[in-house]
């Protein structure tokens, strides 16, 4: 069973400042983990995702995010926050056995850019 | 190309009644997901299909809801006798096969209300 905690349900930053979105995860089989965005009244869309091939991932939009299996993390980061990054992110996680098509998601976290 | 398309956008119903919602994914895409979405709850996973192969109806939530996928394409969400619980933002997503890794594509969500 996996599960996904994002800590924060609303982060508020300047713009221009670092963002940073918090993602820890729980998983009985090696993980694969995505982060997705939601513009208001809009569906989900994908911002990246991690596979194992390498421990830092980059999305668009200028975020990335890295893998630290010690720590369960997949933080959510940009260096300088646009206005046009406000929205809902969403953590998710799926394992890597047989029929592990389902997402788990966390709870979101809505970014805010303060100009 | 066209993405996921969801219809109606907006459903006001009341208590009692019954509703479907539609879902139109990617062509081509073999995986069809549905997913609730309630005021700071995140995503709540309801039912897939993936292909020919009897759909996961794990998460469907009461023997109310019940959803349809004709000719591996166009599915029906159905749900009887609403309740208010049943207020969310219903979002339909569809995936290129069923690997675990596939990013899904979402629509942009029908919003129910039940009155």
């Amino acid at each position: 069973a996996q599960s996904v905690t994002q800590l924060g349900s609303h982060v508020s930053v300047s713009e221009g400042a670092l963002v940073l979105l918090r993602c820890n995860y729980s998983s009985s089989v090696p993980p694969y983990l995505f982060w997705y965005v939601q513009y208001p009244n809009q569906g989900l869309q994908l911002l990246l995702k991690y596979t194992s091939a390498a421990t830092l991932v980059k999305g668009i939009n200028g975020f990335e995010a890295e893998f630290k299996k010690s720590e369960t993390s997949f933080h959510l980061t940009k260096p300088s926050a646009h206005m046009s990054d406000a929205a809902e992110y969403f953590c998710a996680v799926t394992g890597s056995g047989a029929g592990s098509y389902q997402l788990t998601f966390g709870k979101g976290t809505k970014l805010s850019v303060i100009p | 190309g066209a993405g996921v398309s969801q219809s109606p956008s907006n459903k006001v119903t009341e208590k009692g009644k019954d509703v479907e919602l539609r879902c139109d994914p990617i062509s081509g895409h073999t995986a069809l997901y549905w997913y609730r979405q309630s005021l700071g709850q995140g995503l709540e996973f309801l039912i897939y299909f993936q292909g020919n192969s009897a759909p996961d109806k794990s998460g469907l939530p009461s023997d109310r809801f019940s959803a349809e996928r004709t000719g591996g394409s166009v599915s029906t969400l159905t749900i009887q006798r609403t309740q208010q619980e049943d207020s969310a933002v219903y979002l339909c997503a569809s995936s290129s096969d069923s690997r675990y890794n596939s990013p899904l594509h979402f629509g942009n969500g029908t919003r129910l209300t039940v009155t």
